[in-house]
């Protein structure tokens, strides 16, 4: 069954504390590994796709770096609006189809 | 572009009222996705459409849950009767082929 758990639940961090989030996946074949951004009451907002293992992208003070196994979003020098949920989800290959797999979350409070 | 319309954003309704949720997807989105976001389990797909045209409804709970697509540019959910399990946030989101999600802001259902 393909399966995404994130780590931690939550984070805590000062403003300028860098930290990274995990998001570790079990899947038949991947098609694309997704990290959203979700504020409270909210839909997920995009923030990245990748494709293959050693891939890597970055926005802003956000960097998602992406293994076999696992994909991690690395927060650099966090500011008090990077404060939210985030979300990773996997694209299974399986039977070409299009759905998402989501994982429960990280929820980051960055305190200034 | 207005981006994927919801509504309504709450509703609150009785144990056994029919329920319905409607979503407009961004134009040109050829994908139409249902999520339900609750606590325990995060985001579920419940069902997706490609042109209109249910592909995957493994994910509806059971047969209390109904979704149409009649146009490209309208779907609704349907819950019929409700129950109390059934509180969650729902999400629709819309996608073109080989880009990315968009997601909804969300109808926040409470039955009571």
């Amino acid at each position: 069954e393909d399966q995404v758990t994130q780590s931690p639940e939550a984070l805590r961090l000062q403003e300028g504390e860098s930290s990274s989030l995990n998001c570790s996946y079990t899947v038949s074949g991947l098609r694309g590994l997704f990290w959203y951004r979700q504020d409270p009451g909210k839909g997920p907002e995009f923030l990245f796709t990748l494709y293959s293992a050693g891939e890597e992208k970055e926005k802003e003070r956000l960097k998602a770096t992406l293994t076999k196994k696992e994909s991690f979003l690395h927060i650099t020098a966090p500011k008090p609006e990077d404060s939210a949920t985030y979300l990773c989800a996997v694209r299974p290959a399986k039977g070409g189809s299009e759905k998402l797999v989501f994982g429960k979350g990280t929820k980051l409070t960055v305190n200034p | 572009d207005a981006g994927v319309i919801q509504s309504p954003r709450h509703e609150v309704t009785e144990m056994g009222q029919e329920v319905t949720l409607r979503c407009k997807p961004i134009s040109g989105h050829d994908y139409l996705f249902w999520y339900r976001q609750t606590m325990m389990r995060g985001l579920e797909l419940l069902i997706y459409f490609n042109n209109n045209v249910p592909i995957d409804d493994s994910g509806m709970p059971e047969d209390r849950f109904s979704a149409k697509m009649p146009n490209a540019s309208f779907s609704t959910l349907k819950i019929q009767p409700s129950e109390p399990r059934d509180s969650a946030v729902y999400f629709c989101a819309s996608r073109e082929m080989n880009y990315g999600y968009t997601f909804g802001s969300g109808t926040r259902l409470t039955v009571v």
